[in-house]
């Protein structure tokens, strides 16, 4: 059964970058689509973006000037870096794995344990 | 971005009784082409991370209690508790996957009355 945890920094600096690690055991990070996600205090959850077969991102346009999802299949890890944060930035960020079939990337299953992220200074 | 609205934003229901969540897409989520809906629903109880309870709208996740059913169509749709129990206590999200970006109602808090 796949695991994910997502561990990094609690405190980060106004402007400068978060970066973030989810570790994934019991399976191969070879495969499937592996995502990120966050909740700001008080709002909804939101997707940033993904990361398939160590190479293909896809980007919510919200982020995409700040944002890069990469892959350590070494160490069957994906990272998220975000660039020139804010207070608005705060949130419990989540990494979550997602299966794709027929053309079809499908619901977020499983999710990591999430990790608090506080922009300030 | 297709936006999804949830309602009630949270409901306090009495043990054994049912309660009902409502979500509506912007736009539709369905494709015709596979009569799909591309719609699933969450549960996220505090300190863990959401958890998948229904797909496609109306597909049960595997060790689901059957009281959790999920239904509609196009840009409407239902999750129903049919006899909530105390563990059912949660924010339930619905999230469309029609679409990148993906994106999730709001959210409803369901609690005991």
């Amino acid at each position: 059964q796949v695991q994910l945890q997502a561990s990094g920094p609690g405190l980060v600096k106004p402007s400068e970058t978060l970066s973030l690690t989810c570790t994934v055991s019991g399976g191969s990070i070879s495969t499937y689509y592996w995502s990120w996600i966050r909740q700001p205090p008080g709002k909804r959850l939101e997707w940033i973006g993904y990361i398939y077969k160590s190479a293909i991102t896809n980007y919510n346009p919200s982020f995409k000037s700040r944002v890069t999802i990469s892959v350590d299949a070494s160490k069957n890890q994906f990272s998220l870096t975000l660039s020139s944060v804010t207070a608005a930035d705060t949130a419990v960020y989540y990494c979550a794995r997602q299966t794709a079939a027929a053309g079809t990337v499908n619901w977020f299953d499983p999710w990591g344990q999430g990790t608090l992220v506080t922009v300030s200074s | 971005d297709i936006v999804m609205t949830q309602s009630p934003d949270s409901l306090a229901v009495s043990l054994g009784e049912r309660a009902t969540i409502n979500c509506k897409s912007s736009q539709s989520v369905l494709y015709t082409s596979n009569n799909k809906n591309y719609l699933t629903w969450y549960q996220h109880k505090p300190g863990q991370p959401p958890k998948v309870l229904i797909y496609w709208a109306s597909t049960r996740e595997s060790g689901v209690p059957d009281r959790f059913s999920g239904s509609g169509s196009g840009t409407d749709f239902t999750l129903t508790i049919s006899s909530l129990q105390a563990e059912d206590v949660a924010v339930y999200y619905c999230q469309q996957y029609y679409s990148t970006p993906w994106t999730f109602g709001q959210g409803t808090k369901v609690e005991i009355k």
